[in-house]
């Protein structure tokens, strides 16, 4: 069956990184794109992007262009979201999801706090 | 960005009935392709979203004929039939055709 695993929760300081992983498996790792949604508490989600693992391309909203880079490693089946000088702001579950988000990971929590 | 309404923004439901969400675009969702992307999800509580309907009115694998999707161009309507307890959560529309993709603001679904 197909599943996505993610990476546990992160508690980061303001203007740190995060990076969060993403495994895959049950099905193809390079037939489907893979997504990356977050939410805030008590917010709607928000789409940050995509990534081909396949050819590595990636697509992101403008709102996290230059801040957040989507990698992936063939080899382990994973995808990667790091995103850069983090703020309070940035406090979300972050869920990476398959094609048309028709499979969710579990989330993982980061937390942004002095 | 497109925008995503959705109407009601919390229902209460007796068992066994059924509820309607209503979602509007900012602009239209069809595709030259003939296809209109939008997608409906279910959270439940303390879980990861759900895909129930893509495209307007395909369900997905595993989800009940209760959820039928319907509507074109900018307005779309999710209709749960039979309402079961299980339905608790938070509906959203999705529209997956404009760069960035966009989320309505959620239907709370709790039962009476």
């Amino acid at each position: 069956q197909v599943q996505l695993v993610q990476s546990g929760a992160e508690v980061k300081k303001p203007g740190a990184s995060v990076k969060v992983s993403c495994k895959a498996s049950g099905y193809s790792f390079t037939g489907y794109y893979i997504q990356w949604v977050r939410q805030a508490p008590g917010q709607r989600p928000e789409w940050m992007g995509w990534i081909n693992p396949k050819s590595g391309g990636t697509i992101y909203a403008q709102k996290f262009q230059g801040r957040a880079t989507m990698t992936r490693d063939t080899a382990i089946s994973t995808v990667y979201l790091e995103l850069r000088e983090l703020n309070s702001d940035d406090t979300a579950v972050y869920y990476c999801a398959r094609d048309l988000l028709s499979y969710w990971g579990q989330g993982t929590l980061v937390t942004v706090s002095s | 960005d497109i925008v995503m309404t959705q109407a009601p923004i919390s229902l209460s439901v007796t068992p066994g009935q059924s509820a309607s969400i209503s979602c509007k675009s900012s602009q239209s969702l069809l595709h030259s392709d003939g296809k209109a992307y939008l997608y409906w999800y279910l959270q439940r509580p303390g879980q990861s979203p759900q895909l129930l309907i893509y495209q307007v009115s395909s369900r997905f694998s595993g989800v009940p004929d209760r959820f039928n999707g319907s509507g074109s161009g900018t307005d779309f309507t999710l209709k749960i039939s039979r309402v079961e307890a299980e339905d608790v959560g938070v509906f959203y529309c999705m529209q997956g055709l404009h760069f960035p993709w966009t989320f309505g603001q959620g239907t709370k679904v709790e039962i009476k």
